[in-house]
């Protein structure tokens, strides 16, 4: 069974913080990597992807993947309120899997004013 | 560029009914995805179609069904409906390239009593 865990939160942070969301897979044969973003009620917007290992940055959003460790992560930069949202970690499992994309649960992120 | 669309928005069906529900991807997306989306389970990955072949299933039971036409356009339908098929259903489309980004539909909600 293909695993990605997020910690659920919610996590908190104050306006102009850098939220860090983390998440980690089980498959290691696993070769594209994303993020989305759900606001209440709404469906799951793309925001970043990464496919090898280091760093890759968008404006105020930063992923960072380490394929050895099996980790992926999100900052963002200079939080702002309207990133309150959850956040869903995506994986694409290796060749020969039967799903398209296994998702975490999420972690619900709260920016303070 | 218009986004995927998902029809109908919302759905209200009562125990044993079934019901179709329908998805039109971005021009030149040749894959749909459908997933269903619970408080309790997350985002779960029902079925891909690509060229008007099912060419992945997740973990559903064989009430849940789906087909594309030659348009790309998706279909999804859930026979014989539980109450614990209430959720918001997603479809997502993607380009068949080696990035494989997935873009969300607004979703359907649907409420079996």
């Amino acid at each position: 069974q293909k695993e990605v865990e997020q910690n659920s939160g919610p996590l908190s942070v104050p306006e102009g913080a850098i939220a860090s969301l983390n998440c980690t897979y089980s498959d290691r044969g696993s070769q594209s990597f994303f993020w989305y973003r759900q606001y209440s009620g709404k469906s799951p917007e793309l925001i970043m992807s990464i496919y090898s290992n280091g760093d890759k940055e968008d404006g105020r959003f930063t992923a960072q993947l380490n394929k050895a460790s099996q980790y992926v992560s999100l900052l963002i930069r200079d939080s702002q309120p309207s990133d309150s949202a959850t956040y869903l970690c995506a994986v694409q499992p290796s060749q020969g899997g039967s799903e398209k994309l296994v998702f975490g649960k999420g972690t619900k992120l709260t920016v303070n004013p | 560029k218009a986004g995927v669309t998902q029809t109908p928005r919302y759905l209200i069906k009562t125990r044993g009914q079934q019901v179709t529900l329908s998805c039109s991807p971005i021009s030149g997306h040749r894959s749909v995805s459908w997933y269903q989306q619970t408080p309790g389970q997350g985002l779960q990955f029902l079925f891909e179609y690509f060229s008007e072949t099912q060419r992945n299933k997740g973990n559903f039971p064989g009430r849940f069904s789906g087909r594309q036409f030659s348009n790309s356009r998706s279909e999804m339908n859930v026979s014989t409906l539980e109450l614990g098929d209430s959720a918001l259903y997603l479809c997502a489309s993607s380009l068949v390239t080696s990035l494989d980004e997935q873009y969300f539909g607004p979703g359907t909600r649907l409420t079996v009593t």
